[in-house]
Order: C-alpha cells, then structure tokens, then sequence
C-alpha cells in the first residue's frame, strides 16, 4: 500500500511550450501533496505544498505562476511547468501525505519525472 | 532556517563491511529526524525515523538515535550488503510541520 505515481517518467519539449506532470495517490487518500526538484548531486528543494480544493502554497523564490499547481481531487495533483526554459530542466518528485492508520503523517513518495527542455 | 548536513559520498564499501553515513542538523525546537532510501528507478522510502532525543529508529538491519547534544543522527549497519546500494538522505520537520528538509544525499555502492 501508499503507492505514489508520476506521469510521465520523462519528457522532452521544446522551450516555451508547457508540460504537465501528474502526481496520483493509488490507493489512499492525500489532503496535502508535496512538489520537489532535485538538481543532479544535489538535494530536494521543495517548491510547494499542494492542498486538495485549495491554492498551493509556494516556498520562497519560486515563481507560482510559473509552476501551476493543481489538486483536484483527493488523488491527483499536477504540476504544470509553464512556458519552459532549459534552466527548467531538472527532475521533478511529488510526495503525498498520508493523513490515518498506518500512514498518519509519513510521506510517500513519486519516483520522479525527468524534464528536459531544449 | 532549518538545515541538514550529511556526509558527501559517493561511499563504496565490501559486502559484510560496517557502514556510517554521517548527519547532523541545525534546527530550533525538537524537530523530528528521518533516513529515507532511494533504490535506483524508485522513489524515496522512508527508512527509519526519531521523533525525540534519545530516540533510536530502526529498520532493516540499519540504526540512528536521535542526540540531541551533538544534533546528529548518523545512519550505521553493522554488515551492508550489495542490495544495500542506494542514495540515503537524511532529513527532518519542525514545529508539526509537514515539510521535509533535506541533505544532499549519499550515494552507497555495495560491492560483492
């Protein structure tokens, strides 16, 4: 149990177009998703809390309108990297908070999308 | 803010070898302490966690206690083996917080 996707894996695009990530709880429910990006050799850097029917909550030096998030339902968010540049290149890993029983306040987490923007 | 300092790898060490990957942090409070594992192609699972000083997490043959007069949470195996190979990172919360600070990770290759 707790598993989390992301779709896709990986994906190439063209700078100044739009790419759409997904972040799925498959078999538990997630009020709060979490949104990272991680540079190679580097640590996670959360980029924003994403909270079920609710706006996300940015941290600090992330441009919000350009990482559009949204979390619609009790199972998805996605992560919409708007108007991509190569410097938006890097991996990108959701998390989704378990809320009861066994999963109360533990993080599971995606593994990854890989952007890459040329 | 909140930080966390883990040992720099890459680490190879021998099948049976001992193995320490070195954490400390710097946070006010009583933050909450995790070693998280991430297997090559897999997400981040948590290993081990400490919610307290004193505190010793456990799993899978690996260990950390929580000290708080050295604000360190070493990860330690007594004998690693080759499945053991993967990046650890080491992080924690604060204050009931959901957010997770991380280290930069430590890459651990195993070999027979």
């Amino acid at each position: 149990g707790a598993v989390v996707s992301q779709h896709p894996s990986w994906v190439i695009c063209k700078s100044g177009t739009s790419v759409k990530i997904e972040c799925r709880s498959l078999d538990f429910q997630a009020t709060t998703m979490f949104w990272y990006r991680q540079f190679p050799k580097q640590s996670l850097m959360l980029m924003a809390t994403s909270n079920e029917g609710s706006k996300a909550t940015y941290e600090q030096g992330v441009e919000k309108d350009k990482f559009l998030i949204n979390h619609a339902s009790l199972t998805l968010s996605t992560l919409t990297v708007t108007s991509a540049h190569p410097e938006d290149s890097s991996f990108y890993i959701c998390s989704a908070h378990g809320t009861s029983g066994d999963l109360y306040n533990e993080q599971f987490f995606g593994p990854g999308t890989r952007l890459t923007v040329l | 803010g909140d930080s966390v300092t883990q040992m720099e790898g890459p680490v190879t060490l021998s099948e049976e070898a001992f193995l320490t990957i070195n954490c400390t942090y710097t946070a006010t409070g009583y933050p909450s302490l995790f070693w998280y594992v991430q297997y090559p192609g897999e997400g981040l699972q948590l290993l081990l966690k400490a919610t307290k000083a004193d505190d010793k997490g456990s799993n899978k043959g690996f260990e950390a206690t929580y000290r708080k007069e050295t604000t360190s949470f070493h990860l330690e195996k007594g004998s690693v083996q080759v499945s053991d190979s993967a990046v650890y990172f080491c992080a924690l919360t604060n204050f009931g917080n959901e957010k997770l600070t991380f280290g930069t990770g430590t890459r651990l290759t195993i070999i027979p």
